[in-house]
């Protein structure tokens, strides 16, 4: 069971945009920064959002982060198909002391 | 840029030790703010974070694992090596090392990942 609740799963249509929220508490989103991963079938994560709202160099602006108080979002403009993945939250939790992710979303893109 | 792999058996026989090691290149994972992060992804499943071992020499663990985890940095192999003890199915997933930006704390690289099946 994940500290970090996300929608199991997300879809839109191509070129509709989707946002998969990340609900934490005071303890881990509330009081530390978010980062988001996208993950194909049989690969590694992949860095998508760091420090709740930034890209890494060589990701679209297309994908975007929020937070506020205890919960994130990651938005998805312009959805293509190659977008359909995994996605993932995570974040330092006080209590746990260490990281802790969400249990994922799988975004569909009909 | 920096590059993590890691290695090790991918069949382990239940009650045994899993040892993983993960090497760097092209970077470092023990020099301030680094972190050098271990995670790991049953069939089907999402994320779990294990542990970590920091610049500072700190080390942190999952609580669900801490007893039969330990996180090692060899710096001048420029190595990290995960190791759980007594073992069982519940164990088996992909192995993901990991390098985490301290206070931060995200992901900024991560090793393509190793299959690790318990089974006698």
């Amino acid at each position: 069971q994940s500290v970090l609740t996300q929608p199991p799963s997300v879809s839109a249509a191509p070129g509709q945009r989707v946002t998969i929220s990340c609900s934490g508490t005071n303890s881990d989103i509330g009081d530390h920064y978010v980062s988001w991963y996208q993950q194909f079938p049989g690969t590694a994560p992949k860095l998508l959002i760091y420090d709740n709202d930034n890209r890494p160099s060589g990701i679209p602006d297309r994908f975007s982060g929020s937070k506020s108080g205890t919960s994130a979002t990651l938005g998805i403009t312009g959805l293509q198909t190659g977008d359909e993945a995994d996605y993932y939250c995570a974040t330092w939790d006080n209590i746990l002391i260490g990281m802790t992710f969400g249990g994922g979303t799988k975004l569909t893109v009909l | 840029q920096l590059q993590l792999q890691e290695s090790g058996p991918g069949l382990v026989k239940p009650s045994e030790t899993l040892s993983l090691t993960c090497t760097v290149s092209n970077g470092s994972i023990s020099s301030s703010p680094y972190c050098s992060d271990w995670i790991r992804q049953p069939p089907g499943k999402g994320l779990e974070w294990i542990g970590t071992f920091c610049h500072t020499g700190n080390s942190y663990y999952n609580p669900s694992l801490r007893s039969r985890v330990t996180i090692s940095v060899d710096t001048s192999k420029k190595q990290s090596s995960l190791k759980v003890t007594s073992v069982t199915a519940a164990d088996t997933a992909v192995y993901y090392c990991a390098r985490r930006v301290g206070m931060r704390d995200y992901f900024d690289y991560t090793g393509q990942g190793t299959l690790v099946t318990v089974s006698s």
